[in-house]
């Protein structure tokens, strides 16, 4: 069954330095996706970075890095030089090519607080 | 509009009561997908509309959740004889065509059921 698991309920970082955001996931289609949401306190969900399944390269975006390693199945989210803003809840998400629909499967979540 | 926008903002009803929320996703955006987000929890997937088809209704809990999208723009979901476990965030998101990279979401709706 298609699963993403989170295994941080909560993480703090220090302001200006990196933090990593653990992601795994659990999936039989070779097409896929994965996605890194962040959702403040205002409630929306903000997409920050995305990896395809067949991207040999890790993704980037601006501060935010999609550590990507297919073998062990991990979407780990990096974010260097954190932000008093960065402060919020942050999803890992899986959506498969395979049922058409092209669906989001979410985790549970990773609370990330960033510390003056 | 330059995002989606979900109404109301808030909603408390009484169990047993009818409720209507409204999904107004970006202008164009063919793909429309409704999420319900328990608290601690993250989204889970309801009902997902191409244009006005509902193409994928799997994730509806039971037959008191239903969803429209007549016109291909504006979706409502629809919760009849409302419950205490109906109470959650309801996030619609949008997308230009579905499996195009991230899609936007609303800020949904939260809905209270007393």
């Amino acid at each position: 069954a298609q699963k993403i698991t989170q295994t941080q309920p909560g993480m703090f970082v220090q302001e200006k330095e990196a933090v990593t955001l653990d992601c795994t996931y659990d999936t039989s289609d070779q097409s896929y996706g994965l996605f890194w949401y962040k959702q403040p306190s205002s409630g929306e969900m903000i997409f920050l970075i995305y990896q395809g399944s067949y991207d040999e390269q890790n993704a980037t975006e601006g501060r935010y890095s999609l550590n990507f390693q297919k073998a062990r199945k991990s979407a780990n989210l990096v974010i260097s030089a954190s932000q008093l803003g960065d402060s919020a809840m942050y999803f890992c998400a899986m959506r498969e090519g395979g049922s058409g629909t092209y669906k989001y499967i979410f985790g549970t979540g990773t609370r990330l607080k960033v510390l003056a | 509009g330059a995002g989606v926008s979900q109404s109301p903002r808030y909603k408390v009803a009484k169990r047993g009561q009818d409720v209507a929320l409204r999904c107004d996703p970006i202008s164009g955006h063919v793909s429309l997908f409704w999420y319900q987000q328990a608290l601690g929890q993250g989204p889970e997937f309801l009902t997902y509309f191409q244009n006005e088809a509902q193409l994928d209704k799997s994730g509806l809990p039971s037959d008191r959740f239903f969803a429209e999208r007549p016109e291909g723009s504006v979706s409502t979901l629809k919760i009849q004889r409302t419950q205490q476990e109906d109470s959650a965030v309801y996030l619609c998101a949008s997308s230009l065509a579905r499996g195009a990279g991230g899609y936007t979401f609303g800020s949904g709706t939260r809905l209270t059921v007393v």
